[in-house]
């Protein structure tokens, strides 16, 4: 079983949609959760950290429950630049802090 | 500030041939890591360093050695390449473990 489970899509919205991907976690013992988002080619980029509270930044919102182990993140009016492909990734303390990463979930954002 | 440096970026080898990757921060970050990314699959963690002098082996560490004599290099070795090896290689770090990672821009490599 893997460790991280994300839906691949690819998910295709117009401008202007609000979006959401989930993730969902099979380890309990999970410490750490982030959302990156990686271009093509390209290296991942830190896009959020995922508190237990939930946390927005500008028209980005992450949630986390842990009660079901999962993730998500909501983006609001989407922009063209928003399409990448976005990874879920959890650390797990007990494993000597190593991360999980999702395979990813493609957005592509039409004009 | 340049932040996670890799070199290479593009290599081609023949199976068998040796090499190593070279990975450097400049944030004084403690952790580091070595990843690969092949189609289809998450990033997978090959090997990683909690501190200078330290390793530990990862999700897919085989055929890879690593060593981290400076505190700011992280070096990933392939002793005997293999054709399952092509693949692009990220290296990040960390200043704390469970912190967020900051990736190089990767290394293309393909091995026939």
């Amino acid at each position: 079983r893997k460790e991280v489970e994300q839906d691949p899509g690819p998910f295709n919205v117009p401008e202007g949609a609000t979006v959401a991907f989930n993730c969902t976690y099979s380890n309990s013992a999970s410490q750490s959760f982030f959302w990156y988002r990686q271009d093509c080619r390209k290296e991942p980029k830190l896009l959020m950290s995922v508190y237990s509270s939930g946390n927005e930044d500008g028209r980005f919102t992450a949630q986390l429950n842990r009660a079901s182990q999962y993730i998500s993140l909501l983006i609001r009016d989407s922009k063209l630049s928003d399409s990448a492909t976005y990874l879920c990734v959890v650390n797990i303390r007990n494993t000597g802090n190593q991360f999980y990463f999702g395979t990813g979930t493609s957005l592509t954002v039409i004009p | 500030n340049a932040g996670v440096t890799q070199t290479p970026k593009f290599r081609v080898l023949k199976t068998g041939q040796s090499m190593t990757l070279l990975c450097a921060q400049d944030m004084n970050h403690e952790y580091m890591y070595w990843y690969r990314q092949d189609p289809g699959m998450g990033l997978r963690l090959i090997h990683y360093s909690v501190g200078e002098g330290t390793t530990a082996k990862g999700e897919v560490p085989d055929g890879y050695n690593v060593s981290r004599l400076k505190k700011q290099n992280f070096l990933l070795g392939l002793e005997s390449a293999a054709p399952s090896q092509t693949s692009v290689y990220f290296c990040a770090s960390s200043y704390r473990g469970g912190g967020p990672q900051h990736f190089g821009d990767g290394t293309r490599l393909s091995i026939l």
